[in-house]
């Protein structure tokens, strides 16, 4: 079973503190992706890599940076956390194995969430 | 214009009861189709994958393309209380390219 893994179901942060959200997974998959998830506005991208090293932004970059310094391990960075980034944050990882018609080739697997408040 | 809409409004069904969901969409390259599921304090999981236009079915469920209106569905037969979930449509348009554009979602209750 493919398995995304959050460091953290619940935070709780200050305004102008930096914070760090890591993900794991477990399956080895080249891409993994950060999202939000907001009521009303559904879920947006914030970055996504391809392969170690690499990162693009999504349609929501401003205000947060991203790190794959590992295969397995994707991290989202709030350089100056601000109460607009209280959200839902996702994490997801897939696949470029399969063809291009396959469903692997799209699926995306989620991590649980983390739920960041910032106060 | 965002590039697929879902009304977000949720939806309440007594268990039994049809349930129907729907995406429009304006990128005509989109020809990569899901629906996926969230449970409450859960991340989505997928549902169900199209290719193109056509239907596909998976026991109570029914996933339907329909490109030359640029519209999909979910249809859930005999709804149960375990349907009770946030559903989220997402399509891409290329191979290769895992980038995914996502519905708002819409949340569902089954009522036992």
């Amino acid at each position: 079973d493919v398995k995304v893994t959050q460091s953290s179901r619940y935070l709780v942060k200050r305004t102008g503190e930096k914070v760090f959200l890591e993900c794991v997974q477990d399956m080895d998959h080249e891409n993994m992706f950060w999202y939000r998830q907001d009521p009303g506005l559904g879920l947006r991208l914030i970055y996504f890599s391809y392969d170690v090293k690499m990162k693009e932004k999504g349609d929501i970059p401003e205000g947060y940076s991203v790190s794959r310094e590992k295969k397995e391990r994707f991290s989202l960075i709030l350089e100056s956390a601000s109460t607009n980034q209280t959200s839902m944050y996702l994490c997801a990882s897939s696949s470029n194995s399969g063809t291009d018609l396959s469903q692997s080739s799209y699926e995306q697997y989620f991590g649980p969430g983390t739920r960041l408040t910032v106060t | 214009q965002k590039e697929v809409e879902q009304d977000p409004g949720p939806l309440s069904v007594p268990e039994g009861a049809i349930v129907s969901l729907n995406c429009t969409y304006s990128n005509s390259a989109f020809q990569y189709f899901m629906w996926y599921r969230q449970y409450s304090r859960k991340g989505p999981e997928l549902l169900m994958y199209t290719y193109s236009s056509g239907n596909k079915e998976d026991g109570r469920f029914t996933a339907q393309v329909d490109k030359s209106s640029k519209y999909i569905s979910l249809f859930i037969r005999d709804s149960q209380p375990s349907d009770s979930a946030t559903y989220l449509c997402a399509m891409s348009a290329s191979y290769g390219n895992n980038r995914l554009a996502f519905g708002k979602g819409n949340q569902v209750v089954v009522i036992p």
